[in-house]
């Protein structure tokens, strides 16, 4: 899994399986949370968010799971394609007086095996 | 599906020079941002505007930087002097709310200063 600041980390799965990648935030004021996803060479692309009353929520074969107590983020990708190997980022919005001011972690390298 | 679009894709400068780089954001959002990625780290936030104004600007964001909506569809980033340091992926994002809401992600400009 990957926690903001460390090193970026690899998960490789096979097609098919369901993948978890997990992220540790470091704000625990923060009251909104977002996973990206970042093809090579493009932007971030949003894949779902969650605000801090949830502690689940789910999405097409996407679900982002919240810990609070533990200040604790996981994504889980079910029946992983090729399609989904890319960089996952988890951002947390933490309550600094703006909007919007995402803090980032550095990411998790998803590849997908045939 | 509407996007954010940035361009040039790609900009090289020598150091001290100024650079303008372009984003149209979606067109019914109201809140716009500028992120930045140096290769190999976490994605930083930059600055925030709304209302033709700054709301919020990190550390990074001193004097060199400015940013600008010239018109009803452009938002623009300029560096004034450009430093070595300054070479990293720059991404405009927007949003249709103040906070809490899902920024939408432009594909970047590479900026490498030379």
């Amino acid at each position: 899994g990957e926690s903001v600041g460390l090193h970026l980390p690899t998960l490789s799965v096979q097609e098919g399986d369901n993948s978890i990648i997990n992220c540790a935030y470091s704000n625990s004021a923060s009251d909104y949370f977002i996973w990206y996803k970042q093809e090579s060479g493009k932007g971030p692309q949003f894949i779902i968010d969650i605000r801090s009353n949830m502690d689940k929520r789910q999405g097409q074969r996407v679900t982002v799971l919240l810990n609070k107590t533990v200040k604790h983020l996981s994504l889980q990708i079910a029946a992983t394609q090729p399609g989904d190997s890319a960089v996952y980022f988890c951002a947390e919005n933490p309550p600094t007086g703006g909007g919007n001011k995402l803090t980032f972690g550095t990411g998790t390298q998803l590849k997908v095996e045939l | 599906e509407p996007e954010v679009t940035q361009t040039p894709s790609h900009q090289v400068t020598q150091m001290g020079q100024e650079v303008i780089l372009r984003c149209v954001p979606i067109s019914n959002h109201l809140y716009f941002y500028w992120y930045r990625q140096i290769l190999g780290q976490k994605v930083e936030f930059l600055v925030s505007f709304y209302n033709n104004e700054i709301s919020e600007k990190s550390e990074i964001f001193d004097d060199q930087f400015s940013v600008e909506r010239p018109d009803g569809s452009n938002f623009t980033l300029k560096i004034r002097s450009t430093k070595l340091e300054d070479s990293a992926m720059y991404f405009c994002a927007s949003a249709k709310l103040a906070t809490n809401e899902k920024l939408f992600f432009g594909s970047g400009t590479q900026l490498s200063v030379l």
